[in-house]
Order: C-alpha cells, then structure tokens, then sequence
C-alpha cells in the first residue's frame, strides 16, 4: 500500500551513540516532517523540509540534524544521542503547503536512549 | 504563536454512549482544522478536517464542526463502539506570520471504550 515508511520501527542506543532515522515516502508530496511524540505533550515538530533540497527548523530542533536525500526520502540524525531524546518518532508528508491538505503519517520509530 | 487545548483523559464511556471531545485553539491567521486518531503501536490516521468557519468535517459517524467564533473544533460521535478506543488528537496548520510549516498538536485525548 502507498504510504510514508518508517526504519528501524525499535531502536535502543547508549548515550553518545548515533543514529539514523530512516523514512521514505512513495505518494509524490513535496513536503515531508519530523515529529517527536512525548507522553502528555501531543506531537512536537522537529524539522520540516517543504520541497526536495530545502529544510528547515521546526519547535524542538536541538540535537538532531536531517537531510532531505530526494523527494522520496528524509532522514533524521542523531549525532550524540542522549537519554532525553527518547521518543516515539514520526515521519509524516504531505502533497504542498497548502493549510488544508492533511499530513500523512508512517507508523513510528520507538527510541530509547540508556 | 499557534496552540491547541483539548480535554485530557482518559475518558471512559459505555458502548453507545454519545462522546464529545473538546478542543479550542489559539491561531495568528485563519487555520485549517484537523482530528486525528492513533491506534496502539500505530501512526497518526487523519479522522477529518475543515478548511473554513462553519464547515462540517465527518468521517466513521465523528463529526466536528469549525466554529471561528469560539475558536473550536468539538469532535462528536452519536453512539460510540468499543473500537473506537483510542486517541484522538486535534491539531491545526496555519503559515500566518511565517511560522513553521508543520501541524500544531493539543495534547490527546484517551478515550476507552467498555461493552
């Protein structure tokens, strides 16, 4: 099914390790994000990248750093990880940057940092 | 700068019990409205969505309606099922003032559902 896809789905990593965060999405949308999900705060923007080479800062962007490889892909990099970035992590798109087209979300990637 | 309020939970309801969730939100232009809801182990699936004042969003019997007057996006569902356990998030995408591109979440809400 078309979709935003999202690896690994599970990750555990030491403080100071890093990592990549994988997603790629296959419906043509132009722009793609970076959201991290924390108990009782809702979704939290991390990067945005609203058209193939360009990103930008989201709300929370301290300690990650993304790249956009193609309009199909968008990762996001840990450089030194640390036991407050762990999160769920979601990977959404969408079509423009229209307010009323919705994002569509993968399933997550869950991180803990020890 | 851009928020949104909704009722925490978790609310527990009956099967066919009539559910409102409330949602409010602050907005520097004019923002497009979303419900979103999130299964366990899952990813965010868009519920529904209104563009303008006093559109009706509904999708699987949820309905919500964008009220600029209050500031509001209630969700609301006439007789709820045990499937409908979940939660449910309100968000909102607004650019005005050159914000981040991105959508504006309330908390979530939890909601159960007992047979």
């Amino acid at each position: 099914n078309a979709g935003v896809t999202q690896t690994p789905k599970f990750q555990v990593l030491k403080t100071g390790q890093s990592m990549t965060l994988q997603c790629a999405q296959d419906m043509n949308h132009n722009s793609m994000y970076w959201y991290r999900q924390d108990p009782g705060m809702g979704l939290r923007l991390i990067y945005y990248s609203a058209s193939e080479g360009t990103t930008d800062k989201g709300e929370v962007p301290n300690g990650y750093n993304v790249s956009r490889l193609n309009k199909r892909e968008f990762s996001l990099r840990l450089e030194s990880a640390a036991p407050s970035q762990t999160s769920v992590y979601f990977c959404a798109s969408r079509a423009g940057r229209e307010t009323g087209q919705p994002q569509h979300f993968g399933d997550g990637t869950r991180l803990s940092i020890l | 700068g851009n928020s949104v309020t909704q009722m925490e939970g978790p609310v527990t309801l009956s099967e066919e019990a009539f559910l409102t969730i409330n949602c409010t939100y602050t907005a520097t232009g004019y923002p497009s409205l979303f419900w979103y809801v999130q299964y366990p182990g899952e990813g965010l699936q868009l519920l529904l969505k209104a563009t303008k004042a006093d559109d009706k969003g509904s999708n699987k019997g949820f309905e919500a309606t964008y009220r600029k007057e209050t500031t509001s996006f209630h969700l609301e569902k006439g007789s709820v099922q045990v499937s409908d356990s979940a939660v449910y998030f309100c968000a909102l995408s607004d650019r005005a003032g050159g914000g981040a591109d991105g959508l504006t979440f309330g908390k979530g809400t939890h909601l159960i559902i007992q047979p």
